[in-house]
């Protein structure tokens, strides 16, 4: 079946310390955006990528890294100077005008 | 303004009602525009699409957009207890693929 898949779905990261949140879609799908949700304030975009080795930052994306070196794959790096990264990320995907198709999410936590 | 602007509700009604979640949105130049649904905890899900101005009716649900009013709902007929969620709206940004969302309505169905 086609989709998007997130991993891990539920990470926990040290003070300082960098992690990276995997996106992987066999939608053959162009466009792949990182979304951060927090309560009450929906959804935010970090990156996004229309096409691959190709991406531009989004609304709140300091703190954030990305790389697009596969069509498939859109993984997203929280580094030590996010200061807030505790949220619900969200990686989707699409292909023309349809609306898109969003992976399981992945849930960061800071310990 | 917000870009694209929702009541967080909660919106009660009791089974078997109708639910109408109102958007509305401040780029005159949108020509896409979505109806998601997020389960708590969950990603958010795409469940209607609109591209013109009217109605347009699949199953229970029914989109309406008029661009004149720059206003997007959407109507859920006989309402479900399963329908309890929040609903984000989506409006595509004129010569973009980026989505932009409404921070969501809660919908709350009642037996």
């Amino acid at each position: 079946d086609g989709g998007i898949t997130q991993s891990p779905k539920y990470l926990f990261r040290k003070e300082g310390q960098n992690v990276t949140l995997s996106c992987e879609q066999n939608l053959n799908h162009d466009a792949m955006y990182w979304y951060r949700q927090d309560p009450g304030q929906g959804l935010r975009l970090i990156y996004y990528s229309q096409i691959v080795n190709d991406f531009q930052k989004g609304d709140i994306a300091e703190g954030y890294s990305v790389s697009r070196e596969k069509k498939e794959s859109f993984p997203l790096t929280v580094t030590s100077a996010q200061k807030n990264p505790t949220a619900f990320y969200l990686c989707a995907s699409n292909q023309g005008a349809e609306g898109y198709t969003f992976g399981s999410g992945t849930r960061l936590t800071v310990v | 303004q917000k870009e694209v602007e929702q009541n967080s509700g909660p919106l009660s009604v009791p089974e078997g009602a109708i639910a109408s979640l109102n958007c509305t949105y401040s780029d005159r130049g949108s020509q896409s525009f979505f109806w998601y649904r997020q389960y708590s905890g969950k990603s958010p899900e795409l469940i209607m699409s609109i591209y013109s101005n009217g109605d347009k009716e699949d199953g229970r649900f029914t989109a309406q957009l008029n661009k004149a009013s720059q206003y997007v709902s959407l109507l859920i007929r006989d309402s479900q207890p399963s329908d309890s969620a929040t609903y984000l709206c989506a409006v595509e940004s004129y010569n973009t693929d980026k989505l932009i969302f409404g921070t969501g309505t809660r919908l709350q169905v009642f037996p």
